[in-house]
């Protein structure tokens, strides 16, 4: 069974910083891997994905991704955070055999200090 | 394109009622839908995927007699929670493949469901 861990619950970051939410996954095989941020009382956004190919992926809003596999991470970074980017934020992942079902992680909350 | 309608984004009802959620595909077909339940400041769970013209599979724990999922179309899923409880309130997120081989599900915007 795949599974995804958000390791950082929380991270408050200043506006104009850089930022780096990390992601990790498992799955026995290549998966497909999402970011999605999600604003209070709202749906997910889709970020970014990665499926095949060029591991930096990049994405709406200035995000980017890199998949490692040898680290089975999918790292998401912003070189500069704006106060609207303060959201939560979730990583999943899914499965080749199964197209379309994803398994999310428990998200990290993103706060911007002005 | 890639438009996934959920209806209603809020609804309220009485304890002891049911409430139907529509998720509908707009610009696709879509013969798999996923449902998901979302607590708050929580993540989101799988509830059931749902296959036009067959039975929903739903995952381990889910009542399937609660949480009736329907698929009658190939644009339309509907969940409808049964005999409602304030412990089933909760927001609702469904999402839907396009059948034309595509890897990933769209998202709806959601269901926020309270039970009174």
């Amino acid at each position: 069974a795949q599974s995804v861990t958000q390791p950082d619950i929380h991270i408050t970051v200043s506006e104009g910083a850089s930022l780096e939410l990390r992601c990790n996954y498992s799955y026995g095989a290549t998966p497909y891997l999402f970011w999605y941020v999600q604003s209070p009382g709202q749906g997910l956004q889709l970020l970014l994905k990665y499926f095949s190919g060029d591991t930096l992926v990049q994405g709406i809003k200035g995000f980017e991704a890199e998949f490692k596999r040898s680290q089975s991470s999918f790292n998401l970074r912003k070189p500069s955070v704006h106060w609207s980017d303060a959201a939560e934020y979730f990583c999943a992942v899914g499965a080749w055999t199964n197209a379309g079902k994803s398994t999310f992680g428990d998200g990290t909350t993103l706060t911007v200090k002005p | 394109g890639a438009v996934v309608s959920q209806h209603p984004s809020r609804v309220i009802c009485k304890s002891g009622t049911s409430v139907k959620i529509e998720c509908r595909s707009l610009d696709f077909q879509a013969t798999t839908m996923f449902w998901y339940r979302q607590f708050p400041k929580q993540s989101l769970m799988l509830m059931a995927t749902s296959n036009e013209g067959s039975k929903a599979t739903y995952e381990q724990g889910v009542e399937k007699d609660k949480f009736l999922i329907n698929h009658a179309s190939l644009t339309l899923s509907t969940l409808t929670v049964t005999s409602a409880h304030p412990e089933d309130s909760s927001f609702y997120i469904c999402s839907a493949r396009d059948q034309s081989g595509g890897r990933e599900a769209f998202f709806g915007q959601g269901t926020r469901l309270t039970v009174v």
